[in-house]
C-alpha cells in the first residue's frame, strides 16, 4: 500500500518555469526522501529530509517537509526540458522498517 | 564508483515458466532491495537482504524469492509465472540502515506472454 500520495499525477509546464510537486503522507515518519526515474530507466535519488528538518535545497530543487500536515513539497526552480521525468517521494515511516515506501508518482513534462 | 547494474535488460516469458534476475550493487553496500513497477500498482516493495540474509519481505507470494550471495549480488526468482508479473523489476542497492539513500539500477522489463 502507498504511505505517500503525489499530487498532481501530471503536470505540463514551459522551461524556465517552476515546478512544484507535493507529497501528503498518513503515519509519521523518520524521513522522506524524493527521487527521479526517466523513461525506461531506475529511480534517481534527489533529497532526503529528515522529520526534525523543514527544508532542504540541492541546486535548483527545494524541499519542505511540514510534519504538522504530514506533507511534503519539492519545488523545481527554471525547469529545463532534461528535468522532464516521473518524481517520486518515499517515506520511511516511524516505528517501522527503515524500507522507504514510494507513492504513484508525479509525471512532469517541461515542454522545450 | 560502478552504479547498481540489473540483468538482462528484458526478458520474455510464457505462463508457468520460472525466471531469475540478478543484480550487482554499489561497491561496499551491503543491503539490497527489489521492487516490482507496474503502472496499476506503483513500486512496490518485495524484499530486502542484508549480508545474505532477507531482512524484510513486502506482501508477495511465496512464488517470489531471492536470495544474496557473500559479494552482495543478489539474484531473486519467480516461480510459476502469471501474466500479471509483468512488470518493471527495479534492484536496489544501500549502505543498509535508516536516512540510507537507495541507489537503483535500470531494472529488468519482463513480459509475461
Amino acid at each position: 500500500s502507498q504511505q505517500g500520495e503525489e499530487d498532481p499525477q501530471a503536470l505540463s509546464i514551459q522551461e524556465g518555469e517552476n515546478a512544484t510537486m507535493n507529497c501528503s503522507y498518513k503515519t509519521s515518519i523518520n524521513n522522506l526522501q524524493w527521487y527521479r526515474q526517466n523513461s525506461g530507466r531506475g529511480l534517481v535519488h534527489l533529497i532526503l529530509i529528515r522529520s526534525n528538518e523543514r527544508e532542504k535545497h540541492s541546486g535548483r530543487l527545494r524541499v519542505t517537509l511540514d510534519t504538522s500536515k504530514k506533507s511534503s513539497s519539492l519545488l523545481i526552480t527554471a525547469s529545463r526540458a532534461a528535468d522532464t521525468a516521473s518524481y517520486f517521494c518515499a517515506t520511511d515511516a516511524a516505528g517501522g522498517s527503515y524500507i522507504p515506501t514510494f507513492g504513484r508518482g508525479t509525471s512532469l513534462i517541461v515542454h522545450p | 564508483k560502478a552504479g547498481v547494474t540489473q540483468t538482462p535488460r528484458y526478458l520474455i516469458k510464457t505462463r508457468g515458466q520460472q525466471v531469475t534476475l540478478s543484480c550487482s550493487p554499489i561497491s561496499g553496500h551491503r543491503s539490497v532491495s527489489w521492487y516490482q513497477q507496474t503502472p496499476g500498482q506503483g513500486l512496490q516493495f518485495l524484499f530486502e537482504y542484508f549480508s545474505e540474509t532477507q531482512r524484510n519481505k513486502g506482501n508477495f507470494p511465496g512464488r517470489f524469492s531471492g536470495r544474496q550471495f557473500s559479494n552482495s549480488r543478489s539474484e531473486m526468482n519467480v516461480s510459476t509465472l502469471e501474466l500479471g508479473d509483468s512488470a518493471l523489476y527495479l534492484c536496489a542497492s544501500s549502505l543498509g540502515g535508516r536516512n540510507q539513500p537507495q541507489h537503483f539500477g535500470d531494472g529488468t522489463r519482463l513480459s509475461i506472454l
